[in-house]
């Protein structure tokens, strides 16, 4: 059973480009969250996404970042007109459906390292 | 209230000793607390995680103590291995209702097992 999927590993791209991360949850799983990493500190929520919804968006900046998780295909974390700042590893995770209560794990995968030139 | 601090933010550890690394948290509202163990250049991966109606849990070499009093909780690694050499992050879950399944991570341990 393959884990998540992240590509492409590494992104270069230059100030005002767009920049195009791809997350495929591992089977069975609906459930997809972003998270970003700055060198030297742990990482911090973005979004969290099922199939065609977005649940929770609390920690994704308001202006040129945007995420999706469509039917079919894999979830998209789409950056706008990047500049230096957003050089991260932003990871992608997944969990299969989860009720209230339950303690499911989150699946991270290798994550995607971007730098912005 | 959302933060997690964790320390130290490295370690060096000779093989055979017990790495600890603590985490304290202020938000009442976490009922979940991981901990992660990441590789450079790799994704985190769930090493062992606690809720907090439990003062300890262990499995094999890692122990997860908590006191919920003090909003504390911390991994003790027995008889480090130089491969246990990585970065750990300690993590807390809100509860439902309160940005329920979201991590909140702290800021990451160095671990290093000297041969």
């Amino acid at each position: 059973n393959a884990g998540v999927m992240q590509n492409p590993r590494h992104l270069v791209r230059r100030r005002g480009q767009e920049a195009r991360l791809r997350c495929s949850p591992m089977k069975g799983h609906s459930h997809v969250y972003w998270y970003r990493q700055l060198p030297e500190e742990g990482l911090k929520f973005m979004v969290y996404l099922q199939k065609e919804n977005i649940i929770d968006e609390s920690g994704m900046p308001k202006e040129r970042f945007s995420a999706e998780f469509p039917k079919e295909g894999p979830s998209i974390l789409r950056i706008q007109q990047v500049v230096r700042g957003d050089s991260a590893a932003y990871f992608c995770a997944s969990s299969p459906t989860t009720g209230l209560s339950s303690y499911n794990e989150q699946f991270f995968g290798p994550g995607t390292r971007l730098t912005v030139l | 209230q959302q933060q997690v601090k964790q320390s130290p933010q490295s370690l060096i550890v000779q093989k055979g000793g017990i790495s600890i690394i603590n985490c304290a948290y202020e938000n009442t509202a976490f009922d979940y607390f991981p901990w992660y163990q990441q590789f450079p250049g790799k994704g985190p991966a769930l090493l062992i995680a606690i809720r907090p109606d439990v003062s300890e849990k262990k499995e094999g070499r890692f122990t997860i103590s908590f006191n919920k009093s003090a909003k504390q909780f911390s991994l003790h690694i027995m008889d480090s291995q130089p491969g246990d050499s990585a970065t750990y992050f300690c993590a807390a879950r809100p509860g439902w209702n309160t940005g329920f399944q979201k991590l909140v991570f702290g800021t990451g341990t160095r671990l290093l097992v000297s041969p």
